[in-house]
């Protein structure tokens, strides 16, 4: 069964980046039509999507962030990676990483929900 | 992009109650939803996915219905475990979720 754990600093200074790992065990991140993706959940808030890397290496970036997000991932260490440029307070948040695939029936085949997810880790935007 | 907006926020019951959470979508899903619970300090949990259809392990007192634009999750006999907020999520564009609604203790 596939496991996601994030990792990386847990404070972040205001305009530096905040660059987060996310390590996926019991499975390949190459293999398999999986969707490796970002979410953030600001302390008392709801949910928001970042954006994804797909196993073939397309990404996607949510709009409202897509000028600060870069999602890579390294096949070798069965990793993908989210980096936020020029954070503020704003951007003080859990960040959880999720694995979605696919649904397919009858020859047609859908994203699917997020099946998958790592603890998540508290990120702080501080001077 | 597509919005979900849940009611209500907060939804005050007991052990035993049937509870229901309405989702409206701002667009009409082709049937793509999927409902989450998260507990304080972990991660959201897959409930229902295909606005119907218990994910393995679900108990059966969860369920999932609507189309369109409007779906609802319902819990028919609230347990003392299932005090916890709730998403709706839509993945038919993307994905997004809604605000959630958080289940308490009345």
């Amino acid at each position: 069964q596939v496991q996601l754990q994030e990792s990386g600093p847990g404070l972040v200074k205001p305009s530096q980046t905040l660059s987060l790992t996310c390590t996926v065990s019991g499975g390949s991140i190459s293999s398999g039509d999986n969707y490796w993706s970002w979410i953030r959940q600001p302390p008392g808030k709801g949910l928001e999507y970042i954006g994804y890397i797909y196993y073939s290496g397309n990404t996607y970036s949510t709009p409202s962030l897509k000028s600060r997000i870069t999602i890579p991932m390294d096949t070798s260490k069965n990793q993908f990676s989210l980096k936020l440029t020029s954070v503020s307070a704003a951007d003080t948040a859990v960040y959880f990483c999720a694995r979605a695939g696919l649904h397919c029936s009858n020859g047609v085949c859908h994203q699917a929900p997020f099946d998958v997810w790592g603890q998540g880790t508290l990120v702080t935007v501080s001077s | 992009d597509i919005q979900l907006t849940q009611s209500p926020s907060t939804l005050s019951a007991s052990v035993g109650d049937r509870v229901t959470i309405t989702c409206r979508a701002s667009q009409t899903l082709r049937g793509w939803l999927a409902w989450y619970q998260q507990k304080p300090g972990k991660a959201p949990n897959l409930l229902i996915y295909r606005g119907s259809t218990l994910e393995t392990g679900v108990p059966s007192r969860f369920s999932g219905s609507g189309s369109g634009t409007e779906f609802t999750l319902t819990i028919s006999s609230l347990q003392p475990d299932d005090f916890a907020t709730y998403y709706c999520q839509q993945y038919d564009d993307y994905w997004t979720f809604g605000q959630g609604t958080k289940v308490e203790i009345k």
